[in-house]
């Protein structure tokens, strides 16, 4: 993998359901992966960032975990509410460049009441 | 208040017309960074900053220019605007210069820029 891709680009879920999205990004000198919650008419909003293989992140209902070896992370929501209704984007970066962040074209997330 | 901040946050002009986007933080971050974002896509990298004078391009320098004098400011500049800029920008700035994009970054509100 050469680009960070986020899977699936669109979701649309009931309130309550449990969902989860994909990133991946190239393993290869891998730095840091962050993940950023997006409402519309606003800026993006840090989730996490992780830099360590098998890292896992809890912030509420939202939780991440990275995978470094094979070059993904999965984004996983329990219960989902009309609020968490965003676009989520995961950036990374590498040793070789460590300003440099590169980010998928994000999630869609819809979350019907 | 912990903010960083953009002006202007709409900006219409026309092709060729010089303009800057001005980014302040008052965190005292040592990274700062500038981003555009178009529909579809996600936020791509224009320029970054690890500390004062220091400047990097990112994956869409072109037809940009940044300077960072002193630590809080971070300007955007578009000597000769064209319609193919037309786009969202945002400034993000995040503590640590030396860790690179390791630290959180936190965003600006925005800069919706129409070059006609």
């Amino acid at each position: 993998i050469l680009n960070v891709e986020q899977s699936p680009q669109s979701l649309h879920v009931q309130e309550g359901d449990s969902t989860n999205f994909t990133c991946s990004f190239p393993s290869s000198n891998f730095y840091a992966l962050h993940w950023y919650r997006w409402e519309t008419a606003k800026s993006p909003e840090a989730l996490f960032v992780m830099t360590l293989n098998g890292d896992e992140k809890k912030k509420g209902r939202i939780s991440a975990t990275l995978n470094t070896k094979e070059g993904y992370s999965y984004l996983y929501i329990k219960g989902s509410q009309p609020e968490d209704s965003a676009t989520y984007l995961c950036a990374s970066g590498t040793w070789t460049n460590a300003g440099k962040s590169t980010f998928g074209d994000g999630t869609t997330l819809t979350v019907k009441p | 208040e912990a903010q960083v901040t953009q002006n202007p946050r709409y900006l219409i002009t026309v092709t060729g017309k010089k303009l800057t986007v001005t980014c302040s933080q008052n965190m005292n971050h040592e990274y700062m960074s500038w981003y555009r974002q178009d529909p579809g896509l996600g936020l791509r990298q224009i320029y970054y900053s690890m500390n004062v004078e220091v400047t990097d391009k990112g994956d869409v320098p072109e037809g940009y220019k940044v300077s960072r004098k002193e630590k809080r400011n971070f300007p955007l500049i578009l000597e000769s605007p064209s319609p193919n800029q037309t786009s969202l920008y945002f400034c993000a700035s995040s503590l640590q210069g030396l860790a690179g994009v390791a630290d959180t970054q936190y965003f600006g509100p925005g800069t919706r820029l129409t070059v006609l």
